[in-house]
């Protein structure tokens, strides 16, 4: 079945600076992939979707990347700020299919 | 909008004992799940619905029921509690057919005395 693997497992970063995380899964078929944010002591909030067919989404203050060739799958933070502290999961899912692989997880610290 | 709630937000068992965690959604979603999230850690998927009265196994079913009475809501038994799957357990739902995200309740707390 589909692996997902995530890096790094912890990321700390100054206010202001970048944060990277990265995910690549095995499925060539993969065709939905999702970010989820973790706050502490909260549950998982969708932050972005994206699909086979989209390379490149932005959002508030974060890019996503999607690279099918390489299945690898990028979540970038962009001037980081302390609300963005949290853990970060990644998510992949073929199409049809009522289940999602997680990432193990990436918690992001940001530091003043 | 719609919400999912959980209940109990926390939950306190014996070790060996039975215990029972609810959760309901008005998304009117057609498929929900229940993972388990051990501390620090990601998620594993424990059971899944697609429909009323469907069950599907997930990958860490062993030792775990669960039941699908309604569209609405979707229940996990612990058989017999043990101190090793202390964790929070979250409910999710999805629709079928569109892009299959997943929405995530708050979660129940179990701790296993």
């Amino acid at each position: 079945g589909e692996q997902v693997e995530q890096r790094p497992p912890h990321l700390s970063v100054r206010e202001g600076d970048s944060a990277f995380i990265t995910c690549t899964y095995t499925d060539p078929n993969s065709y939905y992939f999702f970010w989820y944010k973790q706050e502490p002591g909260a549950s998982l909030q969708l932050l972005m979707k994206v699909f086979s067919s989209t390379e490149i989404n932005e959002g508030q203050g974060f890019t996503v990347l999607l690279n099918k060739k390489d299945k690898r799958l990028s979540l970038n933070l962009t001037a980081a700020h302390p609300g963005d502290s949290a853990a970060y999961f990644c998510a992949v899912s073929n199409y049809g299919n009522e289940k999602i692989t997680f990432g193990a997880g990436t918690k992001l610290t940001i530091k003043p | 909008g719609g919400i999912i709630t959980q209940t109990p937000k926390f939950l306190i068992g014996q070790e060996g004992q039975k215990l029972t965690l609810k959760c309901q959604q008005n998304f009117n979603h057609d498929t929900m799940y229940w993972y388990r999230q051990d501390s620090g850690k990601g998620l594993r998927l424990i059971y899944y619905s697609i429909t009323e009265n469907d069950l599907q196994k997930g990958d860490l079913s062993e030792g775990y029921d669960a039941s699908r009475e309604k569209k609405s809501s979707f229940s996990l038994t612990v058989t017999s509690a043990q101190k090793n799957e202390m964790a929070v357990f979250l409910c999710a739902s999805s629709i079928r057919g569109v892009s299959y995200e997943q929405y995530f309740g708050p979660g129940t707390r179990l701790t296993v005395l």
